[in-house]
This record gives structure tokens, sequence and C-alpha cells, in this order.
């Protein structure tokens, strides 16, 4: 049983089109997170949720917005898709609150998201 | 500038050549540096959390270290196994707003039979 799954895997699209990705984690965990990995391999966070609580929210633009709907899911819709948006995006969940230094992360397989 | 610098990019090893990995910060109010390993096509997968200079954790063939400013996983006869990307990150201290987690860009490590 998967414990951070997330769907789709791959996903192709055009430039202006919108689009989503959904998480579900079944760790009972009370933070969840979605992380984008660049072209460079960095890996940095975007949002941060804890018990559908938006606690974290970094410099991303606002074609961006995260939905939690209940605890166990971490949804990420984006609008009007940019070329600059091709990335690996990932869910990510944690026992601990974000923020917090013991926040030890439990990562899905991540969706490849090219935007042609 | 990087927060979090790991190096080598990349490094081969043959079986049972012992070496190590660097990751070297920059960030003034550490509180943690954790270490990840990262499969193609998979997402990062926690190792081990060193939270003061000075602290080891070891598990099977992977021995983490950390000093004030940098961090070596030395892995120890390695195995084909072992081949995955090895991901540093710290984590910062920013007073009163939350903290924040600094991703390297990861070292990947190659064991040939």
């Amino acid at each position: 049983d998967t414990a951070v799954s997330q769907t789709p895997k791959y996903l192709v699209t055009q430039m202006g089109n919108d689009k989503s990705i959904k998480c579900e984690q079944n760790l009972g965990h009370d933070t969840m997170y979605w992380y984008k990995q660049d072209s460079k391999k960095f890996l940095k966070i975007m949002f941060s949720y804890n018990n559908k609580e938006l606690i974290i929210n970094e410099t991303v633009p606002n074609r961006f917005s995260p939905k939690s709907p209940d605890k166990a899911h971490l949804n990420l819709h984006i609008n009007s898709l940019e070329l600059g948006d091709s990335a690996v995006y990932f869910c990510a969940s944690s026992q601990d609150r974000a923020g917090t230094v013991s926040e030890k992360l439990f990562f899905g397989s991540g969706t490849q998201l090219s935007v042609l | 500038e990087d927060q979090v610098t790991q190096s080598p990019e990349a490094l081969r090893l043959q079986e049972g050549e012992s070496s190590s990995l660097n990751c070297s910060y920059t960030v003034s109010g550490l509180r943690g540096l954790f270490w990840y390993r990262q499969d193609p096509g998979k997402g990062p997968e926690f190792l081990f959390t060193l939270y003061s200079a000075g602290e080891e954790k070891e598990k099977e063939r992977l021995k983490a270290t950390l000093t004030k400013k940098e961090s070596f996983l030395h892995i120890t006869a390695p195995k084909p196994e072992d081949s995955a990307t090895y991901l540093c990150a710290v984590y910062e201290d920013r007073g009163s707003t939350l903290g924040r987690l600094y991703f390297g860009r990861g070292t990947q490590l190659t064991v040939w039979p």
C-alpha cells in the first residue's frame, strides 16, 4: 500500500491549459506539501498545509492554487500553464508541523509535467 | 548563492570501493541537516537527521557526520543497489517565522560490479 500517492505520473499539455495533480497520503499525517524539482534538480517548497490549513506559501505565481479537502488529500491546480512550469512536482507529508526542525518528509513518486 | 552545495555532482565507484559525499551549507541558523536517497523516477526517501556538530548516524553501509559547516555521507564497501542520487537538505531557523528546508542538487552515485 503506497504511503503517499500522486496522480498522474506524467502530464503533457499545451501552453495556456489548466491542469490538476492529485495527492493522497494514508500515513495519518497532519502536514502535506507540494515541492517542485526543476531542471537543475533543486527541490523547492511551494506550499504546506497543516490539517487543511495553509501555513506555508512560498513565492509561487498565483496561477498555482493548492486545495486540501481533508488532511489526507492535497491537490494542486495550475491555470494558464507556461513553458517554465515544466518540472517534476512532488507531494509529501510529515508527521510534524511544517517549518519545524523535526520535519521528516515522506514523498510521493512525483508528477513529470511537460508544457509544450 | 546556493544555501546547500553538494559535491561531487556525480561519483562512480566500483563495488567495495569506499568513498564520501560532501554537503556544505551557508545558512546561519542551522537547526538540522537531513540526508535523503532518491532513485530514478521516485521521490526522495529519508535516511538521516543530524542536529549538532559532532553527531553521527549509521545505517547499513552509510554513515553521516556533521561539522559546523558541512556534512559527509560515508559509504563503506558500496554495492550496486546503493546506486542513487543522495540529497542533502538543511533546516534554517527563521526566528519568529516558520523555518525552511533547503535542498542541494544531490550527488548521483553509480556503483558498478
